[in-house]
């Protein structure tokens, strides 16, 4: 089955700075990848995904871009706020013939200082 | 995005006992999904539910001991059966309204096992 891998498992930077998480999937049938922000004792919610069909995408402060061939995305955050501070969550998928379902990677806490 | 409810948001049980979860959307959707995060950890699938089938589960996840139903498009149930301390965790409905699109997760229920 799929299996992710997310780096770094902790991140901390400096408010205004830019961050970025890594993941890695092992299944090349994979075809989407979303990203969640979690909360402390909140339910992750979706900031951002992609499709394989894209190498890039952004929206304001947060990009993702996605290398098929080395099977690798990144999320990238940039002028960091406080707000940003939480657990972010990556995740592959195989859409319609693979049901779905989603595997997540460990999770990378940010932490954004003043 | 659909509005998705479960209950309880939490419950405190004895070892041995059984619970069950319910998750509520207040539109029709095609999938839905059962996922366990333990303390501190990422999201593991447990099954998916299925409208008027048997649910299919992930590798070390078995009907006997998280059953679940889905009698229709918007409700599903999972039942954690013969609790032990280790089944503590934070459960989450997901739900995606059509096969092929985004899931988006429920508030979760917080479950310990004393």
């Amino acid at each position: 089955g799929e299996n992710v891998e997310q780096h770094p498992s902790t991140l901390s930077v400096q408010e205004g700075d830019s961050a970025v998480i890594k993941c890695t999937y092992s299944d090349s049938a994979s075809n989407y990848f979303p990203w969640y922000k979690q909360e402390l004792g909140k339910r992750p919610q979706l900031i951002i995904d992609i499709r394989s069909n894209v190498g890039e995408k952004k929206d304001q402060r947060i990009a993702v871009t996605l290398n098929k061939t080395a099977k690798h995305f990144s999320l990238h955050i940039t002028e960091t706020q406080p707000e940003d501070s939480a657990v972010y969550f990556c995740a592959a998928s195989i859409l319609t013939g693979g049901g779905n379902k989603l595997t997540f990677g460990t999770g990378t806490q940010l932490k954004v200082e003043l | 995005s659909a509005v998705i409810s479960q209950k309880p948001s939490r419950d405190i049980c004895q070892r041995g006992t059984s619970l069950t979860i319910q998750c509520q959307v207040d539109s029709q959707v095609t999938m839905m999904f059962w996922y366990r995060q333990q303390p501190g950890q990422s999201l593991t699938l447990i099954a998916t539910a299925n409208q008027g089938s048997e649910a299919t589960y992930e590798s070390g996840f078995v009907i006997d001991k998280f059953p679940i139903s889905r009698p229709n498009l918007t409700f599903s149930t999972l039942t954690v059966s013969n609790m032990s301390p280790e089944d503590s965790s934070i459960y989450l409905c997901s739900v995606a309204q059509v096969l092929g699109e985004t899931q988006y997760f429920g508030p979760g229920t917080r479950l310990l096992v004393l």
